[in-house]
């Protein structure tokens, strides 16, 4: 199974701050990388798959990049409506696999 | 508009199997491309795949679950049953099931999720 491992497991941020989140691989997995967003008792949101591209509907405030091991998730202007947490996630073979989250909380 | 939704028991005992309904509405699991993934989440913790179920009947399942899960669909009643066998508490978690997307990029996603449905595995 590829390993996805993210950092930090969690963060303290304010509205307006840049956020950045990083995932990485256990192995080469291209582009085959997706970002979901959660909130409590809800369902995760996709928001950034293939690695940089934006899901339809999603702020631009959200960016994504990287490739073969390392990704970045970025939040350029932290808004109240983002904290939550992330989930990274490799489809690049099966059994997907997620990263172990990280939650973005109010500093 | 693509809706799924899960269905199935709320409380199961251990070494029961537990049997989910995945209900959808908005695509065909008979068209080229298209799956059904599932995915649990202990309260807490980090999302779990599960396993797919692919257009053509393919199946992959998480090597650490694939003597206790089975997935199957019924293309015509646009559903798709998880069941998972010898339950135990360490399986209480929220499942969901998810639709498996191919992006214009070639890579998949699920690009849309049920609520979800919190079962417990207690005596």
């Amino acid at each position: 199974d590829i390993q996805m491992t993210q950092s930090p497991s969690s963060l303290s941020a304010s509205v307006g701050d840049r956020v950045t989140v990083t995932c990485r691989a256990s192995q080469s997995i291209g582009t085959y990388l997706n970002w979901y967003q959660q909130k409590p008792g809800k369902a995760p949101k996709l928001l950034i798959y293939a690695a940089s591209s934006l899901e339809s509907g999603v702020p631009s405030r959200f960016s994504g990049s990287g490739s073969g091991p390392d990704f970045t998730l970025t939040i350029s202007s932290l808004q109240p409506e983002d904290f939550a947490t992330y989930y990274c996630q490799q489809s690049y073979n099966t059994p997907w696999t997620f990263g172990q989250g990280t939650k973005v909380e109010v500093k | 508009q693509i809706t799924l939704k899960e269905s199935g028991p709320t409380l199961v005992k251990p070494t029961q199997t537990l049997t989910l309904t995945c209900t959808f509405s908005g695509f065909s699991l008979s068209t080229s491309g298209v799956g059904v993934g599932w995915i649990r989440q202990p309260p807490g913790k980090a999302l779990e795949w599960l396993g797919l179920i692919y257009w053509d009947d393919d199946k992959r399942y998480s090597p650490s679950l694939k003597n206790r899960i089975t997935i199957t669909k019924d293309t015509s009643k646009n559903q798709v049953v998880l069941t998972m066998t010898n339950m135990d508490p360490v399986d209480t978690a929220t499942y969901y099931c998810a639709h498996r997307h191919v992006t214009r990029t070639g890579v998949a996603t699920f690009d849309y999720w049920g609520q979800g449905t919190l079962v417990t595995v207690s005596s």
